[in-house]
């Protein structure tokens, strides 16, 4: 089915290991971001990329590292995983920032460091 | 982009009425989205109003936006059960990603 995927849906690692998290879009979306959310934070950006090997610092993109070598795809890497890091991460994706910033969201990886 | 700032943080109506969350920005947008989140999952745009429009409806939604005011509304008529959930507002300004509040968590008792 077209639409937006993330993988693993949960995962237990822990501390100091590297983890990736993947995100797959089938829409050809142009934008894709990673959000994280934590309770009492909301959504909060970690990087967004405006086309293939774009990428730009959100709001906490500290510990995190992402690539984007092909337009569908947007993995997120935690280097060295901390426990602060436990958290629900979200990727969207979108057509376009001017006019078109719809976001449509994946349905979440939740990640706990141990 | 600015942050939508959602009021009330939570809301809790009996089924059949209407829920009305309101949001808040601080400088002009190109347009502003609603977007609602069930527990556990990811969001799901819900409605996306532009800065020329003051109101628009879809099925039970209806959003306006007074830009003099710097604030939009989203109004849920005959609220279900399954409405439950968190809205987030979020403006746009056409150039930078958009930036997502904390939300209106919404409880519709049966």
């Amino acid at each position: 089915d077209a639409g937006i995927t993330q993988s693993p849906r949960y995962k237990i690692t822990e501390t100091g290991r590297q983890v990736t998290l993947m995100c797959h879009q089938t829409w050809s979306h142009s934008y894709m971001f990673w959000y994280r959310q934590d309770l009492g934070h909301g959504l909060r950006l970690i990087y967004y990329s405006a086309a293939a090997d774009i990428t730009d610092k959100g709001e906490v993109p500290d510990g995190y590292v992402v690539s984007r070598s092909k337009t569908e795809n947007f993995p997120l890497t935690l280097e060295s995983a901390t426990r602060s890091q436990t958290s629900v991460y979200f990727c969207a994706s979108s057509p376009g920032l001017a006019g078109s910033e719809t976001q449509y969201f994946g349905p979440g990886t939740r990640l706990l460091v141990l | 982009s600015q942050q939508g700032e959602e009021d009330p943080q939570a809301l809790s109506i009996q089924e059949g009425e209407n829920a009305t969350m309101n949001c808040s920005y601080k400088t002009s947008i190109n347009n502003l989205q609603w977007y609602r989140q069930n527990s556990g999952r990811g969001l799901v745009h819900l409605i996306l109003i532009r800065s020329n429009e003051r109101e628009k409806h879809s099925g039970r939604l209806r959003v306006t936006l007074d830009t003099s005011k710097k604030s939009s509304s989203l109004l849920i008529t005959a609220s279900r059960a399954a409405d439950t959930a968190s809205y987030f507002c979020a403006p746009g300004s056409g150039n930078t990603p958009l930036v997502f509040g904390k939300g209106t968590r919404l409880s519709v008792i049966a």
